[in-house]
């Protein structure tokens, strides 16, 4: 069965950084696109990065909101797929979920990973 | 930015209503709408997927149609299981969006 599992979330203070991970199974992940879509508490969903597959060069794309902070890599002899954050503001404050194009576009979906930004 | 307006923000319905709920883009997005149901607590789930395709696993009483701007997914005979908040999707254009949301409730 196809699986993602994030971890590596935590508290932090505003303008530290934080790496989170995503460990993916049940599919072939060299060949699937990667996302990140946060949630902040009681809000509505907003996509973070992307990253493509090596024949796209691993291309990647960012929301205007996290573009020169946050960097999105994968290592697919891993099947593991990273977010860094840098100079994290109290508005990243979210679940973090990792999510891949399977079959579809962002078909599969981790547990998420919580994140606060705080003082 | 392509803004993806839902509506009705909540939906009050009860077991066995066929529901309508929609999605408005601010600029054509082709076919390229996908939506997806989140309970609370839990990830998001993938229910449609380029307007009118049924994801793996998804009862056929989930429906979606629409194109261009204009979106909208079905629920032919609510069960008790569907009670959560739907998001719609658009993946046509950077930077991707999601809509606010409509949050089915029981009636």
């Amino acid at each position: 069965a196809v699986q993602l599992v994030e971890s590596g979330g935590g508290l932090v203070q505003p303008k530290e950084s934080l790496k989170i991970s995503c460990a993916a199974s049940g599919f072939t992940f060299s060949n699937a696109a990667m996302y990140w879509v946060r949630q902040a508490p009681g809000k509505g969903l907003e996509w973070v990065a992307r990253i493509r597959t090596k024949p796209n060069n691993y291309a990647t794309y960012y929301a205007d909101s996290v573009k020169g902070r946050f960097t999105i890599s994968r290592d697919d002899s891993k099947s593991m797929v990273y977010l860094q954050m840098d100079n994290l503001k109290t508005e990243d404050t979210a679940m973090y979920y990792c999510t891949a194009a399977v079959f579809a576009l962002m078909d599969a979906w981790g547990q998420g990973a919580s994140v606060t930004v705080s003082s | 930015d392509i803004q993806m307006t839902q509506s009705p923000s909540v939906l009050s319905a009860s077991v066995g209503d066929r529901v309508t709920l929609n999605c408005k883009a601010s600029q054509n997005i082709n076919k390229y709408l996908n939506w997806y149901q989140q309970k609370l607590g839990e990830a998001p789930k993938l229910l449609i997927y380029n307007t009118n395709n049924l994801q793996t696993g998804i009862p056929s009483r989930f429906s979606g149609s629409g194109s261009g701007t204009d979106f909208t997914l079905t629920i032919s005979s609510l069960q008790p299981e569907d009670f959560a908040t739907y998001f719609c999707f658009q993946h046509n254009s950077w930077p991707l969006t999601f809509g606010s949301g409509t949050k089915l409730e029981i009636k």
